[in-house]
C-alpha cells in the first residue's frame, strides 16, 4: 500500500528554471523528511518538517509542510544541472519508521 | 567513520539460489533497516530492528529472513529467489527519524 504519492513522476528542465515537487497523502505524519538520491548511492536526508504549516529553506531548495500534515512540496529556484537525482518524502510513522514516497526523477540540463 | 557499509554491491542469482546481504554500520545506531526499490514505488521496507536482538516485519516481508547479529550488523537472507526478489536493496540505521542508507545491492534474479 502506497500511502504517499509523488508528483510529478519525471521532470527535465533547464537550468534555471525553477520547479515544484509534490508529496501528497491521505495519512496525517507527525513529521515529514524529503530525500535526494544520486545514481548508484543511497538516499541522503535534506530537511526534516515537523509542524503544519512549517516551511524550511536550504539555499535555493524551500520546503512546505501542509496544514493537515498530510502533504508537502518542494520548491526549487533557479535549478542547477547539480540538482538532478531522485528526490523522495518520507513520512514519520511510529517510532522511527518511514514511509517513502514513489520518488521524482529530476533531470537539469545545462 | 564508514557509515553504512553493504556487501556485495552486485549480485546475480537464478531461481532457487539462496543469498544472504551484509549491512554493517558504525554509528552506534539502535535502529536497523532493510528496504527494497524498485522503480516507480519508491523504497519499501521489508524488515526492521528497533534494537538489538529484536526484529519486525515491514511492509513486503514474504520471502525474506534477517538477522540482528549485534548492534553493527543486520543480515538479510533471501532462503530460494525469485525472479520477483530483483531489485536495488538498500540498508539503512537510524538514531532518530533521520535514517543513513548504505550504497545499495543491485540484485538480479534469472
Amino acid at each position: 500500500t502506497q500511502l504517499l504519492e509523488q508528483s510529478p513522476q519525471f521532470l527535465s528542465i533547464q537550468e534555471g528554471e525553477n520547479l515544484t515537487v509534490y508529496c501528497n497523502s491521505s495519512s496525517v505524519f507527525s513529521s515529514l523528511q524529503w530525500y535526494r538520491q544520486e545514481p548508484g548511492e543511497g538516499p541522503v536526508l535534506l530537511v526534516t518538517v515537523v509542524t503544519g504549516g512549517e516551511v524550511k529553506k536550504l539555499k535555493r531548495l524551500t520546503f512546505q509542510f501542509g496544514d493537515a500534515r498530510k502533504d508537502s512540496s518542494l520548491h526549487i529556484t533557479a535549478a542547477q544541472p547539480g540538482d538532478t537525482g531522485l528526490y523522495l518524502c518520507a513520512g514519520a510513522r511510529g517510532f522511527q519508521k518511514l514511509v517513502f514516497g514513489t520518488g521524482t526523477r529530476l533531470l537539469v540540463s545545462p | 567513520n564508514a557509515g553504512v557499509t553493504q556487501t556485495p554491491k552486485f549480485q546475480v542469482l537464478k531461481t532457487g539460489q539462496s543469498m544472504t546481504l551484509q549491512c554493517a554500520q558504525d554509528m552506534n545506531h539502535n535502529s536497523m533497516y532493510w528496504y527494497r526499490q524498485d522503480p516507480g514505488m519508491g523504497l519499501r521496507l521489508i524488515y526492521y530492528s528497533a534494537s538489538e536482538g529484536t526484529t519486525d516485519k515491514g511492509e513486503v516481508p514474504n520471502g525474506y529472513n534477517v538477522s540482528r547479529l549485534n548492534k553493527r550488523e543486520f543480515s538479510l537472507r533471501l532462503e530460494s529467489a525469485a525472479p520477483s526478489q530483483t531489485s536495488v536493496y538498500f540498508c539503512a540505521s537510524s538514531l532518530s527519524n533521520e535514517q543513513f542508507f548504505g550504497p545499495g545491492t543491485r540484485l538480479t534474479v534469472l
